[in-house]
């Protein structure tokens, strides 16, 4: 089976702080994402990567950045914690390629104070 | 334009009664269509896929799913809900090549005993 792991499910970080949302899989996908999610918004792409070193800007990137230094993980990174960014944060991961599938990993649910 | 519309934010149904949750989606080419399962604080499991071939498609915990061109329409359904079937549902079209996929708002569903 498909693994996509967050590093945490549950985050409590102060505002101004750096944060680092951390996503490992483990089938070698080439396709990575990072979603937030809110209640009535359901899930909006943050940033996807489809190769190492490779990003794209996904519907709202402003605030975050992304790094991909290994096919397996992708990492989400808050440059400066704000409380509007309390959320779900998902990571997910598919291959390229015909008939494929988004895996998702458990979510990180993000507190920002 | 992608996107996809679940006009239903919630839905409560009697256990043992038959559901149904719509999706409408607007995509370009061939949709690829999808249909996730989200428990509280969990991240997203995949219920069914739609890639071509047979518009009716199984999928697991019961639920099967309807492609219906003209209509733009994927709608889900279960013939007997089960207490355990309350959770969100998100809708889903994927891009051919796994690096995109755009999700509805999500519909949450309410089972009363």
């Amino acid at each position: 089976d498909v693994k996509v792991t967050q590093s945490s499910r549950y985050l409590v970080k102060r505002t101004g702080e750096k944060v680092f949302l951390e996503c490992v899989q483990d089938m070698d996908h080439e396709n990575m994402f990072w979603y937030r999610q809110d209640p009535g918004l359901g899930l909006r792409l943050i940033y996807f990567s489809y190769d190492v070193k490779m990003k794209e800007k996904g519907d709202i990137p402003e605030g975050y950045s992304v790094s991909r230094e290994k096919k397996e993980r992708f990492s989400l990174i808050l440059e400066s914690a704000s409380t509007n960014q309390t959320s779900m944060y998902l990571c997910a991961s598919a291959t390229t390629g015909s008939n494929t599938e988004a895996f998702f990993g458990q979510g990180t649910r993000l507190t920002v104070v | 334009a992608q996107s996809v519309t679940q006009p239903d934010i919630h839905i409560t149904v009697s256990e043992g009664a038959s559901l149904e949750l719509r999706c409408n989606y607007s995509y370009g080419a061939t949709p690829y269509l999808f249909w996730y399962v989200q428990s509280p604080g969990q991240g997203l499991q995949l219920l069914l896929k739609y890639f071509s071939g047979d518009t009716l498609v199984q999928g697991i915990k019961g639920f099967e799913a309807e492609f219906k061109r003209s209509q733009s329409s994927f709608n889900l359904r279960k013939p007997s809900v089960h207490w355990s079937d309350a959770a969100e549902y998100f809708c889903a079209v994927g891009a051919p090549h796994g690096n995109q996929f755009y999700f509805g708002t999500g519909t949450s569903l309410t089972v009363i005993p």
